[in-house]
């Protein structure tokens, strides 16, 4: 079955400081790859995506890669500030019957930085 | 504001009664689906609903039943809550890919 696997957190960061949070992935076929970002009491946001091997999805300074021969999808943030701290994961679709595209998601990595 | 609505936004049960989780989508997404949430486990498929009138079972459809009622309305039921039902359960919808929008969630404690 299709599955994704996220670093374990919390992770904590002093602000302006680099940001990485690893994510692999196992899925039968050529899965589309996301990052959703979860503020507190809040539901999950779109962050970015990528749809194949060496895509860049990018958003508000976040980025993350598409690699295929490492089955990775890793975020990486080159100066965090304290308005990232959430909860973010990492998931992934294959196309499926109908129009409903099933959503595997991670564990996530709850982000705290602090000032 | 366009988007997807739950209610209620906390619920506490006893175990043994029933509660119905309410979503509704105003973008005229043709899917929608009920995730739950736990603790270092993600998010979990209960149910998804491909387009109106088709409902399927996801990951963790035990002790749970759903309701398409029509295009804007996928509704979530407990017959019978259990302490291990206590999450937090996100609606969401799709479309024409990416489209995923999630609701803002439902925090339930079964006690």
């Amino acid at each position: 079955g299709n599955s994704v696997t996220q670093m374990e957190g919390p992770v904590t960061l002093s602000e302006e400081a680099f940001l990485t949070i690893n994510c692999t992935y196992t899925a039968t076929g050529y899965p589309s790859l996301f990052w959703y970002v979860q503020y507190p009491g809040e539901g999950l946001q779109l962050l970015l995506k990528a749809t194949k091997a060496d895509d860049k999805g990018s958003n508000k300074g976040f980025e993350a890669t598409y690699r295929k021969e490492t089955t990775s999808f890793h975020l990486e943030k080159g100066s965090v500030q304290v308005s990232d701290s959430a909860v973010y994961f990492c998931a992934l679709t294959l196309i499926s019957s109908g129009s409903a595209r099933q959503l595997t998601f991670g564990s996530g990595t709850q982000l705290t930085v602090l000032p | 504001n366009a988007g997807v609505t739950q209610t209620p936004k906390f619920q506490v049960l006893k175990t043994g009664q029933s509660m119905t989780l309410q979503c509704a989508q105003d973008m005229n997404h043709n899917s929608m689906y009920w995730y739950r949430q736990d603790p270092g486990m993600g998010l979990r498929l209960i149910y998804y609903s491909a387009s109106e009138g088709t409902t399927d079972k996801g990951e963790v459809p035990n002790g749970y039943n759903v309701s398409r009622l029509n295009k804007r309305e996928f509704s979530l039921r407990l017959e019978s809550a259990a302490p291990s039902q206590t999450s937090v359960y996100f609606c969401a919808s799709s479309d024409a890919f990416p489209g995923y929008t999630f609701g803002s969630g439902t925090r339930l404690t079964v006690v």
